[in-house]
């Protein structure tokens, strides 16, 4: 079955700077790549995603890249702020399948 | 229109009992996923349901079970409670699921936080 691996597990970045989370997958068959933003005592939240017809997709401040070849992904966070302090979850859905694999998170910390 | 919601959002069992968690989903959906939040290891998928059909099932033990009902309402059901079963259980919806092998976006709920002493 499908398996995430996600780093770092813990990531502390001054405000203003950005922050990159990778994630591999391990079923070359996955073609759907969400990302996942977890804050304080909520469920997560979908913050951006990519299927695997696209390379690269941008949300203002946010940005997602895939290399199928390498069976990785990326989020990248510009200019960040306080509010994105939070846990940030990759995910990987095998193609023909509806369940949806996470990553073990990570926390990020954004220094004042 | 209303989110996810799970109930109860706390309890506190002994080993060995049985406990049983519900979820609501979005008016609308008929996929309901089932995922289990600790610490250490993320959150891991414990099975999915769409028209009360168990489509997907996560590596857990028969401990674990749950169901649908007709109105997509789901409950999961932890039997013989072990100590390592601690843990916050969060539920999602989905307009996608059924086979469609198109996944989509998970809604979540905040979560029923279980612990077992």
């Amino acid at each position: 079955g499908e398996n995430v691996e996600q780093h770092p597990s813990t990531l502390s970045v001054q405000e203003g700077d950005s922050a990159v989370i990778k994630c591999t997958y391990s079923d070359s068959a996955s073609n759907y790549f969400p990302w996942y933003k977890q804050e304080l005592g909520k469920g997560p939240q979908l913050i951006i995603d990519i299927r695997s017809n696209v390379g690269e997709k941008k949300d203002q401040r946010i940005a997602v890249t895939l290399n199928k070849t390498a069976k990785h992904f990326s989020l990248h966070i510009t200019e960040t702020q306080p509010e994105d302090s939070a846990v940030y979850f990759c995910a990987a859905s095998p193609s023909g399948d509806d369940k949806i694999i996470f990553g073990k998170g990570t926390r990020l910390h954004i220094l004042p | 229109k209303a989110g996810v919601t799970q109930t109860p959002r706390y309890l506190i069992k002994t080993r060995g009992q049985q406990v049983t968690l519900s979820c609501s989903p979005i008016s609308g959906h008929r996929s309901v996923s089932w995922y289990q939040q600790t610490p250490g290891q993320g959150l891991q998928f414990l099975f999915e349901y769409f028209s009360e059909t168990q489509r997907n099932k996560g590596n857990f033990p028969g401990r674990f079970s749950g169901r649908q009902f007709s109105n997509s309402r789901s409950e999961m059901n932890v039997s013989t409670l072990e100590l390592g079963d601690s843990a916050l259980y969060l539920c999602a919806s989905s307009a996608s699921g059924g086979g469609s092998g198109r996944a989509g976006e998970l809604f979540f709920g905040e979560g029923s936080r279980l612990t077992v002493l």
